[in-house]
């Protein structure tokens, strides 16, 4: 058990709707990173947070949206979804003294249909 | 091209071999190299990690680096049935406090006992 906890387990939903992915990292972990691994795609870096504030960008569309609040919990916004959007989202966490040490959850698997 | 490339295998080994694992890379200035472990539909486990160029030893893993050449590798001696998964490689720049990771697409390890 790495720490870190993802909700849900599980979502299915319908083409065009939009759900929350939530995430909370480590205890005393300031840093918050958005995965999504797909078959095709392989394990690619959405989106990281540090203490609140947005720190670095990858390929996350403009559909997608983050944000990681004062308690340093953090949702990933998913909307317009699109059946290509199914795959397994992790959330990962650093702490501040070993930030190339990230700590994934157990992810949410995402099913649009 | 991929930034990272990683043989998807998958292999399969019979228990006590020794195995080799390896990635290449493009970019010079990756700094962080990590090998996570991946069981099935699970969230990635941070393995080791290494600092640059060397090696580095824990237990029955060995990661190394060649910066020069652009290649890693893990060894995994003793290798058991447990060790059975995905084994994934990642590198990071650094750049202030962002810290994204670009994975290899997995080498999938079977140890036949």
């Amino acid at each position: 058990d790495s720490g870190v906890t993802q909700t849900p387990k599980h979502l299915i939903t319908a083409t065009g709707q939009r759900v929350t992915l939530r995430c909370s990292p480590r205890s005393g972990d300031l840093s918050v990173y958005w995965y999504q691994q797909s078959l095709d795609q392989g394990l690619q870096f959405l989106i990281q947070y540090y203490n609140g504030e947005e720190r670095a960008k990858g390929n996350i569309l403009e559909r997608f949206s983050a944000q990681q609040f004062p308690d340093l919990h953090s949702e990933l916004n998913l909307s317009s979804l699109e059946l290509g959007d199914s795959a397994l989202y992790f959330c990962a966490s650093s702490g501040q003294g070993s930030m190339h040490e990230q700590y994934f959850g157990p992810g949410t698997r995402l099913t649009v249909t | 091209q991929k930034e990272v490339e990683q043989d998807p295998g998958p292999l399969s080994v019979p228990e006590g071999a020794i195995v080799s694992l390896n990635c290449t890379y493009s970019n010079s200035a990756f700094q962080y190299f990590m090998w996570y472990r991946q069981y099935s539909r699970k969230g990635p486990e941070l393995l080791m990690y290494t600092y640059s160029s060397g090696n580095k030893e824990d237990g029955r893993f060995t990661a190394q680096v060649d910066k020069s050449s652009k290649y890693i590798s893990l060894f995994i001696r003793d290798s058991q049935p447990s060790d059975s998964a995905t084994y994934l490689c990642a590198m990071s720049l650094v750049s202030g406090s962002a810290r994204q990771l670009t994975f290899g697409s997995g080498t999938q390890l079977t140890v036949l006992p």
